[in-house]
């Protein structure tokens, strides 16, 4: 079966950096999306890989290891707006979203 | 403001009723989908609209029926719900199904109750 997983929740400092993991297991790749998603909100896209490597936007890095199975979302110079779920999902071979249950990031002053 | 807007926003009913929900995107797109998303599990893809024909539908039951009239709307109609089919519905849209980095751009959703 295919299979996404991340950490339910976390907590971290405000100004602190987090990691949260991803790692997967899908019928084929064809990339990988991490999407913000504030309570009550719509989720937001807020990164996307397909080639090994890291991707740097702004404050946020999404990495990604194909060969592990692997990703990360890198969220650095943390800010409370921060707060809300992390939603990691891959697309499989038939370009179909599988995605995690989302972690619950929680920042604390 | 994401270009994807859903009504209502709220929904209670009982599991008599029929009810639809709405979907726009201002957005262009010619891709939409609906979602279930329930509390601490993955979004579970519904149906899968592409140039106005349905292109999936992940074994939902026949409770839940889609409608397309048009790349920019889509509906749920809903009939005979369970308790359990309480969710979060969201809607989606992208510029094309299975494009490879197009991204997805929801809707708010609308908070389903069924009594």
């Amino acid at each position: 079966g295919q299979n996404i997983d991340q950490p339910t929740e976390m907590t971290a400092t405000e100004g602190a950096i987090v990691q949260i993991n991803c790692t997967y297991q899908t019928s084929g790749f064809n990339g990988l999306f991490w999407y913000q998603q504030h309570a009550g909100e719509a989720p937001t896209f807020l990164s996307y890989n397909v080639l090994d490597g890291l991707e740097e936007k702004g404050r946020f890095s999404s990495f990604l290891s194909r060969s592990k199975g692997y990703s990360y979302l890198l969220l650095k110079e943390l800010q409370m707006k921060d707060s809300a779920s992390y939603l990691c999902a891959v697309q499989d071979s038939n370009y179909q979203l599988i995605w995690g249950a989302g972690t619950k990031l929680i920042i604390k002053p | 403001e994401t270009g994807v807007t859903q009504t209502p926003r709220h929904l209670v009913m009982g599991m008599t009723n029929k009810k639809s929900l709405k979907c726009e995107q201002h957005l262009g797109h010619n891709a939409m989908y609906w979602y279930k998303q329930s509390a601490k599990k993955p979004l579970e893809l519904m149906f899968v609209y592409n140039f106005k024909e349905q292109t999936e539908n992940n074994s939902v039951p026949s409770r839940f029926s889609p409608e397309c009239p048009n790349s920019s709307h889509l509906f749920l109609h809903l009939h005979t719900l369970q308790p359990e089919d309480s969710a979060l519905y969201l809607c989606a849209s992208s510029q094309e199904r299975a494009s490879g980095s197009d991204e997805q751009f929801f809707g708010p959703g609308t908070r389903l109750t069924v009594l």
